[in-house]
């Protein structure tokens, strides 16, 4: 059974802190993917990566980046964190020739 | 470009009820298409997925190429059907990437 855990479930940052959401995956999976989920737009892609090391732009990369050192942790990283990130973020996996994501529990962001 | 449109934001039916979440997609090539599901207080999961060609849940989605779309329908909803809707495309153009729509939230009244 293929399990995505992320750090936090709850998370109150103040504006220009640097921010860590960390993300791992048990299943050997090639490929993480960050997306943050808003009411009325679905999941939007921050960032993925198909392997360790390899990072790849989203369609909102801005204002964040990510890190894989190991192929089971993806992190993402909020530089300095605005009120316009709070959000929920999802955190994603797959691997094999599947397209199917695996997903963690999320993590909600408050950023005041 | 890919994309993914869910039409419906809201959709409330009653108990026992047929019930149809729509989907369309724009994408020249053939895509994979899915649906996934999020309760309340669970993690996103999938549901389904168009090349299974399978029921789950009471739920069938089939992949209409001509009109581009990839409806889920089940005949008799059921409360426990309650719940976040996502229809989502992937495609070998787009790498393993996915494509998630703006989500359909289900709501299956007593």
């Amino acid at each position: 059974d293929v399990k995505v855990t992320q750090s936090s479930r709850y998370l109150v940052k103040r504006t220009g802190e640097k921010v860590f959401l960390e993300c791992v995956q048990d299943m050997d999976h090639e490929n993480m993917f960050w997306y943050r989920q808003d009411p009325g737009l679905g999941l939007r892609l921050i960032y993925f990566s198909y392997d360790v090391k390899m990072k790849e732009k989203g369609d909102i990369p801005e204002g964040y980046s990510v890190s894989r050192e190991k192929k089971e942790r993806f992190s993402l990283i909020l530089e300095s964190a605005s009120t316009n990130q709070t959000s929920m973020y999802l955190c994603a996996s797959s691997g094999g020739k599947s397209y199917e994501q695996y997903f963690g529990p999320g993590t909600r962001l408050t950023v005041t | 470009a890919q994309r993914v449109t869910q039409p419906e934001k809201l959709l409330s039916v009653f108990k026992g009820a047929p019930v149809e979440l729509k989907c369309n997609y724009s994408y020249s090539g053939s895509p994979e298409l899915f649906w996934y599901v999020q309760y309340s207080r669970q993690r996103l999961q999938l549901l389904l997925r168009h090349i299974s060609r399978e029921s789950i849940k009471g739920f069938t989605a089939d992949l209409n190429k001509g009109e581009t779309s990839f409806h889920l329908k089940k005949p008799f909803a059921q409360e426990e059907d309650s719940a976040m809707y996502y229809c989502a495309l992937s495609a070998p153009s787009g790498g393993f990437k996915t494509i998630f729509g703006a989500g359909t939230r289900l709501f299956v009244k007593a």
